[in-house]
C-alpha cells in the first residue's frame, strides 16, 4: 500500500497563477482532509470531505477550492495564488470521523 | 472553543535521558487525543492515541502518554531518548464537526533536539 500520496513535492508559483495540488489514497478511506502548516502554527484545516461528492470548509478555506469525484482522490485548487498561501500543504485520510488520520508527505509551495 | 496548547516550543535533551512533552487541551466533552511525530521533510506519523479506557496509553517507538482529565493534559513521555527521536511533536484533540464528523485541532508543536 502506498497510503496517502501527494504531488508535487515542491512548487514555486508567481502571484496570480493557479495550480492544483494532488492527493490520492489507496486505503478506501471515506474521509479526506487538507491542512496547511505554517512555521510555529501547527496545522490548520482547509477543507475536508466525508465521501465522494461531499466536501465542506474547514478553518481557513479562503483562496482554495476542492472536489471529490472519487473515493481515492481529493485535489486542492488554488485559483489566484497569493504570498499568504506560501506554506506546506498536507493531505490526510481516515476511515471514519473519529478514526486516526493518515498523512501524506506534504507539498511545499512558495508564492513569489 | 476547542484548543490545544503545547507550552514548550523547543526542548533539548541528552541521549539516554528521559523526556516529557507537555500538552494541554480545552474541550467541552470527552476528547479524542493524539500525538503525532514529524521528522524533517516528512509527513505526520501517529505515535499514539487515546479514545477511552485506560488513561495510560502505549505507542510506537517506546512512547507513552497519560490522559489526566482533572488537569486537561495529555503529556507524552519516553524513559530513554534516542538520537533518532529528534523531530517535531504535535499534540491534537479530535473535535466533532457538524454532523459528528471528526476534525483534529493541532497544537503548535514542540521541536525536540537530542544531544549525543
Amino acid at each position: 500500500n502506498a497510503g496517502v500520496t501527494q504531488t508535487p513535492k515542491f512548487r514555486i508559483l508567481k502571484i496570480g497563477q493557479s495550480m492544483t495540488l494532488q492527493c490520492a489514497q489507496d486505503m478506501n478511506h471515506n474521509y479526506m482532509y487538507w491542512y496547511r502548516q505554517d512555521p510555529g502554527m501547527g496545522l490548520k484545516l482547509i477543507y475536508y470531505s466525508v465521501g465522494a461528492g461531499i466536501t465542506d470548509k474547514g478553518e481557513v478555506p479562503n483562496g482554495y477550492n476542492v472536489s471529490r469525484s472519487t473515493t481515492e482522490d481529493f485535489p486542492l485548487r488554488l485559483e489566484l495564488a497569493a504570498p499568504s498561501q506560501t506554506s506546506v500543504y498536507f493531505c490526510a485520510s481516515s476511515q471514519g470521523g473519529g478514526e486516526t488520520q493518515y498523512f501524506g508527505p506534504g507539498t511545499r509551495l512558495l508564492v513569489l | 472553543a476547542q484548543s490545544v496548547t503545547q507550552p514548550d516550543i523547543h526542548i533539548t535533551v541528552s541521549e539516554g535521558a528521559s523526556l516529557e512533552l507537555r500538552c494541554n487541551y480545552s474541550y467541552g466533552a470527552t476528547p479524542y487525543l493524539f500525538w503525532y511525530v514529524q521528522s524533517p521533510g516528512q509527513g505526520l506519523q501517529l505515535l499514539l492515541k487515546y479514545f477511552s479506557g485506560d488513561t495510560l496509553v502505549q505507542g510506537i517507538k517506546g512512547f507513552e502518554a497519560e490522559f489526566k482529565r482533572s488537569q486537561s493534559s495529555f503529556n507524552l513521555r519516553k524513559p530513554s531518548v534516542h538520537w533518532s527521536d529528534a523531530a517535531e511533536y504535535f499534540c491534537a484533540v479530535g473535535a466533532n464537526l457538524i454532523g459528528g464528523y471528526n476534525k483534529l485541532i493541532f497544537g503548535a508543536g514542540t521541536r525536540l533536539a537530542v544531544h549525543p
